[in-house]
């Protein structure tokens, strides 16, 4: 069946520094990847989006990237600050019946 | 705006009993969705409402849970009797348009079931 795998599952970084987490999904039809925080006692909410005709969307510090050939696409954080520290869950628009697939999560830990 | 509201946000229950969750939508958002996560794992899809119709349940998991949504304003997601395995956290979240799946879902807080 269709699958988004997601890693790491855990990722400490210093503030400052960047951070990138990678998404893999299996469904060569897919062709909307969001990408949502989730921070601590809130529910997921949309940072940012993809679609599969562009390989690169950037907002202030956050990035996505996408390979659609190796059906990969990753969030890349620049300058780390506390506030970013969260769950981040990536997605997948899947081909048969439409509804979003998503990764297991990535906490994200932000170290002063 | 009130975004999306969900109750409660935690409830503890015995394998056996029953548990309902209720989900308020934002005000105007015709499509309603239900996720569950178990510890640590993916967010998965139950089911999708366009206003009081069950566009898709393809992701319930069996016949001990039933969704509704009367009138096409609050849905709830009766678990009956609920299981072990049921324990997690469900997630509602709204959306104004469908988008063919394209659109921003609004996330409520969840609701943590335990089931012991």
């Amino acid at each position: 069946g269709e699958n988004v795998e997601q890693h790491p599952s855990t990722l400490s970084v210093q503030e400052g520094d960047s951070a990138v987490i990678k998404c893999t999904y299996s469904d060569s039809a897919s062709n909307y990847f969001p990408w949502y925080k989730q921070e601590l006692g809130k529910g997921p909410q949309l940072i940012i989006d993809i679609r599969s005709n562009v390989g690169e969307k950037k907002d202030q510090r956050i990035a996505v990237t996408l390979n659609k050939t190796a059906k990969h696409f990753s969030l890349h954080i620049t300058e780390t600050q506390p506030e970013d520290s969260a769950v981040y869950f990536c997605a997948a628009k899947g081909s048969s019946n439409y509804q979003l697939i998503w990764g297991a999560g990535t906490k994200l830990i932000i170290k002063p | 705006e009130a975004g999306v509201t969900q109750f409660p946000s935690h409830s503890v229950i015995e394998k056996g009993q029953t548990v309902t969750l209720r989900c308020d939508p934002i005000s105007g958002h015709d499509n309603l969705y239900w996720y569950r996560r178990v510890m640590g794992k993916e967010i998965k899809f139950l089911l999708h409402f366009v206003k009081e119709s069950k566009q898709d349940e393809s992701g319930m998991p069996n016949n001990r849970f039933l969704a509704e949504r009367t009138g096409g304003t609050y849905s709830t997601l009766k678990v009956q009797p609920a299981e072990l395995e049921d324990s997690g956290v469900y997630f509602c979240a709204s959306s104004q348009d469908w988008s063919g799946g394209n659109g921003e879902l609004f996330f409520g807080e969840g609701s943590r079931l335990t089931v012991l």
